[in-house]
């Protein structure tokens, strides 16, 4: 079974901050990974989708990685705003069906003015 | 283009009661998903559906919940009896057959 774990479970940094969250996945048989953002009370917004034949994916100030054969990927944040300020989550697509994810317990980021 | 939209937003019911959420995807998507995240942890998938079947439902704890989704459009997500485990925030995701899903804001769930 895939378990998907996510560090830290939470950070506090001043605004300006380049960020690093992490994720580890323990099945490598994976079809792609993704990073959501959940802001409270609302639903997942996806952030950046990776495939397993890719090593990275870049969206503005986001940077996401994936190291397949070591069950890793890290989102880089790069110059912190108080709006970046949500839970994110990481997601690895696997299994039988395409489109089932398997998601960590998600790195709750507060960015302070 | 409208989102998937879910409702109720909050629901509060008491043990062994029975409670319903409603979803409707994003239009043209054909793949929807339910998912269950439980406070302070990542969203488990519960059933996948393609079109108006039934793709995975092996985390379904089917003695108690139930969903359908006819005419292959909106869903319907069916607790019943609920208990206190059962509460959590209930998504809705959907996908038109590509790998990036749309989430709806969710309908939160006490059981008291």
């Amino acid at each position: 079974k895939q378990e998907v774990t996510q560090i830290p479970a939470a950070l506090s940094v001043p605004e300006g901050e380049n960020l690093v969250l992490n994720c580890s996945f323990t099945d490598s048989a994976i079809y792609n990974l993704q990073w959501f953002r959940q802001d409270p009370g609302k639903g997942l917004t996806s952030l950046l989708l990776i495939q397993s034949s890719q090593r990275e994916q870049t969206s503005g100030r986001l940077n996401a990685s994936l190291d397949k054969s070591s069950g890793r990927s890290t989102l880089y944040i790069a110059a912190s705003q108080p709006g970046d300020s949500a839970t994110y989550l990481c997601a690895v697509g696997g299994g039988s069906t395409l489109g089932r994810l398997y998601f960590g317990r998600g790195t709750q980021l507060t960015v302070w003015p | 283009e409208a989102g998937v939209a879910q409702s109720p937003r909050y629901k509060i019911i008491e043990k062994r009661q029975s409670v319903a959420f409603w979803c409707n995807p994003i239009s043209g998507h054909a793949t929807l998903y339910w998912y269950q995240q439980i406070l302070g942890q990542g969203p488990k998938l519960l059933i996948q559906f393609q079109n108006n079947g039934v793709v995975d439902d092996s985390q379904l704890p089917k003695d108690r919940f139930s969903a359908e989704r006819l005419k292959g459009v909106d869903s319907t997500l069916k607790i019943q009896p609920a208990k206190l485990e059962d509460s959590a925030v209930y998504l809705c995701a959907s996908t038109q057959g590509g790998e990036k899903l749309f989430f709806g804001s969710g309908t939160q769930l006490s059981v008291l």
